[in-house]
């Protein structure tokens, strides 16, 4: 699986807009992007996918660069309760399923 | 629904003795299975996924095993736990759905080796 690359940590003030990005200039036409976060003493809990459209779902927003070399997860609204280790994960189609998990971007939500 | 549990939530044990932790799913059946770790301020590692009962592939060399006797209980093992197996032991599970496999984790399990 192809490797991405993210910023190490962020800062947001809750009830604004936050854009984590996620580079992955080598990821191949096979690959799906996937996020996931992981609140603090948690296991990781999903968030959404995409392939080459931009996805919504009532959690976040993908939109992913025309080249696929680069995608932007946008949580419209922080809240506190936002504050985790967001990971962005490339996985090849057909799979065994493995998810490669890298540092990710630890995500602090200020009052 | 589907639900998975992980036992026990936290343990401490002396380097040396050995460990037994245990995963199981409810709710989905032939699910693929896996163990993570995550060490303190790292990311997770996968160590072990399974496919079916008996079928244990290993991501990571180490003195840790896993076993898969029942089609939805994933066991990690064991025999003489060392100082660096301390973590947060994560199981997760998912069912294949063609490109798409979202993967759902338990509650996890935090082992403090002393």
């Amino acid at each position: 699986d192809a490797k991405t690359t993210q910023p190490n940590s962020m800062e947001s003030n809750e009830e604004e807009p936050v854009h984590l990005p996620c580079n992955h200039s080598t990821i191949s036409g096979t690959d799906y992007i996937h996020w996931y976060r992981q609140l603090p003493s948690q296991g990781p809990e999903y968030v959404i996918h995409g392939l080459t459209s931009n996805v919504n779902n009532r959690m976040a927003s993908l939109a992913i660069a025309e080249d696929r070399k680069s995608s932007t997860l946008i949580l419209h609204r922080a809240t506190l309760r936002d504050a985790a280790v967001y990971y962005c994960i490339l996985r090849e189609w057909g799979s065994q399923g493995n998810l490669i998990f890298g540092k990710g971007t630890k995500l602090s939500v200020k009052p | 629904s589907q639900t998975i549990h992980q036992w026990p939530a936290t343990l401490v044990q002396p380097v040396g003795s050995p460990l037994s932790l245990e995963c199981t799913v409810e709710g989905t059946s032939n699910p693929n299975l896996y163990w993570y770790r995550q060490a303190a301020g790292r990311g997770l590692q996968l160590l072990f996924y399974s496919v079916g009962i008996g079928q244990i592939s290993s991501e990571v060399p180490q003195n840790l095993s896993a076993s898969r006797p029942q089609d939805r209980q994933f066991i990690l093992s064991s025999k003489k736990l060392l100082l660096s197996d301390s973590g947060f032991y994560l199981c997760a599970w998912s069912v294949e759905r063609g490109p798409y496999n979202e993967q759902f984790f338990g509650p996890g399990t935090r082992l403090t080796v002393l």
